[in-house]
């Protein structure tokens, strides 16, 4: 089975701070990995997606993470932070089986003016 | 309008009645799911289903029924609604088999047990 752990439940950055949020993941499979955010009383909206290829993908507003086998992670991160990337982010892993998706507990990002 | 909605947005319901949550998306996607949000626990799967008349259960599907007649309807029913059943729940859809497909989710609905 696989499963998904997002390190700390909040996460404080100032405006143009770098932002890193971290995803562990758990697969018997070559992992399939995404991240998605959500803004307040929205549904989840993709960032950014792993599947094959280019270890270091780039998604919408200026975020990107990286695959990294050997540490089992797929850490997402942003050079510079803007006060409208206040949301909560969630990483998930593809269930090869039911093409559902295992998600993590998400991380909520609190952008400091 | 195209895409995936939810009915109602807001629901309030009392212990034991039955509720039904609406599902619609209009790409035609064969593949259809039903999450709930918890604070704490994500996004969990409750029942999916990969194409009409076909379903199957998640990782949390007691209390919970689904259907699925025609492709771009999946409702949720919950048969006798209990308190640890107040959460947000959303749908979604994709597009197949690939596994690089991207799952779209409706806006949600807060259903509230009192």
């Amino acid at each position: 089975a696989q499963s998904v752990t997002q390190l700390g439940s909040h996460v404080s950055v100032s405006e143009g701070a770098l932002v890193l949020l971290r995803c562990n993941y758990s697969s018997s499979v070559p992992p399939y990995l995404f991240w998605y955010v959500q803004y307040p009383n929205q549904g989840l909206q993709l960032l950014l997606k792993y599947t094959t290829g280019a270890t270091l993908v780039k998604g919408i507003n200026g975020f990107e993470a990286e695959f990294k086998k050997s540490e089992t992670s797929f850490h997402l991160t942003k050079p510079s932070a803007h006060m409208s990337d206040a949301a909560e982010y969630f990483c998930a892993v593809m269930d090869t089986g039911r093409r559902a998706l295992t998600f993590g507990s998400g991380t909520r990002l609190q952008v400091q003016p | 309008d195209a895409g995936i909605t939810q009915s109602p947005r807001y629901k309030i319901t009392e212990t034991g009645r039955q509720v039904t949550l609406m599902c619609h998306q209009t790409w035609s996607h064969s593949y259809m799911f039903w999450y709930r949000q918890d604070l704490g626990h994500g996004l969990r799967l409750i029942y999916y289903s990969a194409a009409a008349d076909i379903t199957d259960k998640g990782e949390v599907p007691d209390g919970y029924v689904v259907s699925r007649s025609k492709t771009e309807n999946f409702p949720l029913t919950l048969e006798s609604a209990t308190r640890s059943q107040t959460s947000v729940y959303f749908c979604a859809s994709r597009e197949g088999e690939r596994r690089n497909n991207e799952q779209f989710f409706g806006p949600g609905t807060r259903l509230t047990v009192l």
